[in-house]
């Protein structure tokens, strides 16, 4: 049972350039999240879905987009890297069972952008 | 606006000894929830325990503990026995009970002493 699944672990990127991660979940969670961990700072959560076709903001949208067009999978955009989002994302999943707070982490991704 | 503190960045406790990490939350609502995360080096965040705002009772997941202090907004965590493989960073959460968002703390990073 794999759990939750980012793609890729590490990237770097140039200011300006675009990239998509990936967070697929195999659990058939209906609650899909992202979050960014920063030194000294927590977690923060960026966007989060509820369902399939569904998204909304969470503290930390800008710069960020998000789509959820197959239960199992939900995407992070950065449409123009900026070097304030050097971080670390993390996707979790929960099931609304357990009260709709993340259950199940992802391994995260290392994001460096010069 | 609701917030999550962890007054402790880090604390050590020897290996088979008892230690409490603290969380204190600030919220004017009633029905809420609260967490604590683990987060081991290798990244992957693990839910340890959760405690209902309703509940008088404190939750217990084997040596997990926590003592929930709703009249001083606290929130401790205690872990009994320590263990080697108990090293990592712990989040203290709270989610409101009609939001899908949770707000992290800080965290503790907790080292374990052979």
């Amino acid at each position: 049972n794999a759990g939750v699944t980012q793609t890729p672990k590490f990237r770097v990127l140039k200011t300006g350039q675009s990239m998509t991660l990936l967070c697929a979940q195999d659990m058939n969670h209906e609650y899909m999240y992202w979050y960014r961990q920063d030194p000294g700072m927590g977690l923060r959560l960026i966007h989060y879905s509820v369902g399939e076709g569904t998204t909304a903001k969470g503290e930390v949208p800008d710069g960020y987009n998000v789509s959820r067009l197959k239960k199992q999978n939900f995407l992070l955009g950065l449409e123009s890297a900026a070097p304030s989002q050097t971080s670390v994302y993390f996707c979790a999943s929960s099931d609304p069972r357990w009260g709709n707070q993340p259950q199940h982490f992802g391994d995260g991704t290392r994001l460096s952008i010069l | 606006a609701q917030t999550v503190t962890q007054s402790q960045p880090e604390m050590s406790v020897q290996e088979a000894e008892t230690v409490t990490l603290s969380c204190t939350y600030d919220t004017s609502e009633s029905d809420y929830y609260l967490f604590w995360y683990k987060q081991p080096p290798s990244r992957q965040m693990i839910l340890v325990i959760r405690q209902e705002a309703y509940k008088q009772q404190n939750a217990t997941e084997n040596r997990f503990s926590v003592n929930f202090q709703k009249a001083a907004k606290s929130f401790s965590l205690k872990i009994s026995d320590s263990q080697l493989g108990d090293a990592a960073m712990y989040f203290c959460a709270y989610r409101w009970g009609r939001d899908d968002k949770i707000i992290f703390g800080k965290g503790t990073r907790l080292h374990i002493l052979p």
